[in-house]
C-alpha cells in the first residue's frame, strides 16, 4: 500500500524560482492538505480541498498556491521562493470529518 | 480554529520509567483529539484517537491518552518506555464540523538506557 506519496523528497531551490510539490493518495479518500513543519512551531496548515473541486486556505497561504488536480493529486505551488518558505513540506489526506490524517514522508525543501 | 499547547518541548526518560506528554486545547466545544508520532526523517503517524466514549482511549505501542473535557486536556502516558520510544508527538485537535486539524509544537521524547 503506497498511501501517500510526496515528491520530490528533497529540493534546493535559489530565491525567486518556482517549483510544484506534487502529492498522491490512494485511499480514495475526500480531503487532502498540505502542511508546513518547522522546529518549535508544530504543522501548520497551508492549504486544504475538503472535496474534489475546492480548496481553501489555511493558516499560513501566503507565497502558495494549491491545485486540486483530481480526488487523488493535490499539488503545491511556490511561484517565487522565498528563505522563508526553507521548511518540511507534508501532504496529507483523510476521508470524512473526525478520520485521522494520513501523512507522506514529506518533502525538504531549501531555499537559498 | 482550535489552539494547541504541547506544555513540554523537550521531555528526557529513562527506560523502562514512565512518561506523561501534556496537551491542552483552548475550547471547551466538542471536539476530536489525536496524538501522532513522528520518527527521525519520516512522516507523522497516528498514535490514537478520541472522538466520543470512553475518555481513556488506548492506543498502539503501550500507549494511552485520558480527554478531560472540562481542564480541555489531553494527556499522553506511556507506563514504560523503550529506547524506540524516543520520537517527536505531536498532539491535535479539530472541531467536529472542521476538516482541519490544529497541531501543538510537539514534545521530543529521548529515552536514555
Amino acid at each position: 500500500n503506497a498511501g501517500v506519496t510526496q515528491t520530490p523528497k528533497f529540493q534546493v531551490l535559489k530565491t525567486g524560482q518556482s517549483m510544484t510539490l506534487q502529492c498522491a493518495q490512494d485511499m480514495n479518500h475526500n480531503s487532502m492538505y498540505w502542511y508546513r513543519q518547522d522546529p518549535g512551531m508544530g504543522l501548520r496548515l497551508i492549504y486544504y480541498s475538503a472535496s474534489e473541486g475546492t480548496t481553501d486556505k489555511g493558516e499560513v497561504p501566503n507565497g502558495y498556491n494549491v491545485s486540486r488536480l483530481n480526488k487523488r493529486e493535490f499539488s503545491l505551488r511556490l511561484e517565487s521562493a522565498a528563505p522563508s518558505q526553507t521548511s518540511v513540506y507534508f501532504c496529507a489526506s483523510s476521508d470524512l470529518g473526525g478520520s485521522p490524517l494520513h501523512f507522506g514522508n514529506g518533502t525538504r525543501l531549501t531555499v537559498t | 480554529a482550535q489552539s494547541v499547547t504541547q506544555l513540554d518541548s523537550q521531555v528526557p526518560v529513562f527506560e523502562e520509567a514512565p512518561v506523561e506528554l501534556r496537551c491542552n486545547y483552548s475550547s471547551s466545544v466538542s471536539v476530536y483529539l489525536f496524538w501522532y508520532v513522528q520518527y527521525p526523517n519520516q512522516g507523522l503517524q497516528l498514535l490514537l484517537k478520541y472522538l466520543s466514549g470512553s475518555t481513556l482511549v488506548k492506543g498502539i505501542n503501550g500507549f494511552e491518552a485520558e480527554f478531560n473535557k472540562s481542564q480541555t486536556s489531553f494527556h499522553l502516558r506511556k507506563p514504560s518506555v523503550h529506547i524506540s520510544d524516543t520520537a517527536e508527538y505531536f498532539c491535535a485537535v479539530s472541531d467536529l464540523d472542521d476538516y482541519k486539524l490544529s497541531f501543538g509544537a510537539g514534545t521530543t521524547v529521548t529515552v536514555r538506557a
